[in-house]
């Protein structure tokens, strides 16, 4: 069975910076791609980055530049380092796996979130 | 990287049929067939509900269906239920190599 579960989230300072990690479990993150999605209280769905089973990693414009994802093989976890964190970046964060092609991937798992919120 | 427009809601009495559209561009929804759809209810993540268009994971009822016309996707659910009654999102893969999420639409189940 597949399982993702977030941790890390929590209230941080603006322009400080956190670490977001997920375990996944039932499959192996290193052969999948994995994304971050997250969703600001009251609001849509926010796709925030991916990395494919390759290294490849692409960002939303809103993050770039401050957002980092890597993934660690022996653990089995895919982590999101979040850096010079703004008001707007609060929001619950989804961890997930994607099913890819050649051509293209979506969404198929998510995790149940974990709530970053961002104020002084 | 704009988002996908939805109707912010639409609504149903139970037994009757509703459509939601999803509209992009020709550099996500038009060129490409990886548009997805996602149930979500209040305080829970998002389920996946159909996905590459028109394809229901296993155990999706099938009174959801998809289907794409040139830069519109739609999720049409037939005989409504009341447990039928949430936020559903479109999303889409991009030329840009990213994802790109409709606003959402809540579904009031009357």
């Amino acid at each position: 069975e597949v399982q993702l579960v977030e941790s890390g989230g929590g209230l941080i300072q603006p322009g400080g910076s956190l670490r977001l990690s997920c375990a996944a479990s039932g499959f192996t993150v290193s052969s999948n791609y994995m994304s971050w999605v997250r969703q600001a209280p009251g609001k849509g769905l926010e796709w925030v980055s991916v990395i494919y089973s390759g290294g490849n990693t692409y960002y939303a414009d809103s993050v770039k530049g401050r957002f980092t994802i890597s993934r660690d093989n022996s653990k089995n976890t895919v982590s999101l380092q979040m850096n010079s964190l703004r008001a707007e970046d609060t929001a619950v964060y989804y961890c997930a796996r994607d099913r890819a092609y050649s051509s293209g991937w979506y969404v198929v798992y998510w995790g149940q979130g974990t709530l970053v919120t961002v104020s002084s | 990287q704009s988002g996908l427009t939805q109707p912010a809601s639409v609504s149903g009495s139970p037994g009757q049929s509703i459509t939601i559209s999803c509209t992009g561009s020709s550099s996500d929804v038009g060129a490409y067939n990886y548009v997805s759809w996602y149930q979500q209810h209040p305080g829970k993540a998002p389920k996946l509900m159909i996905y590459e268009v028109s394809n229901r994971p296993s155990g999706v009822s099938n009174r959801f269906s998809g289907s794409k016309s040139d830069n519109t996707a739609s999720l049409t659910i037939s005989g409504l239920q009341a447990e039928d009654e949430a936020d559903y999102y479109c999303s889409s893969y991009t030329s840009s190599n990213t994802l790109v999420f409709g606003g959402g639409t809540k579904l009031t189940v009357l």
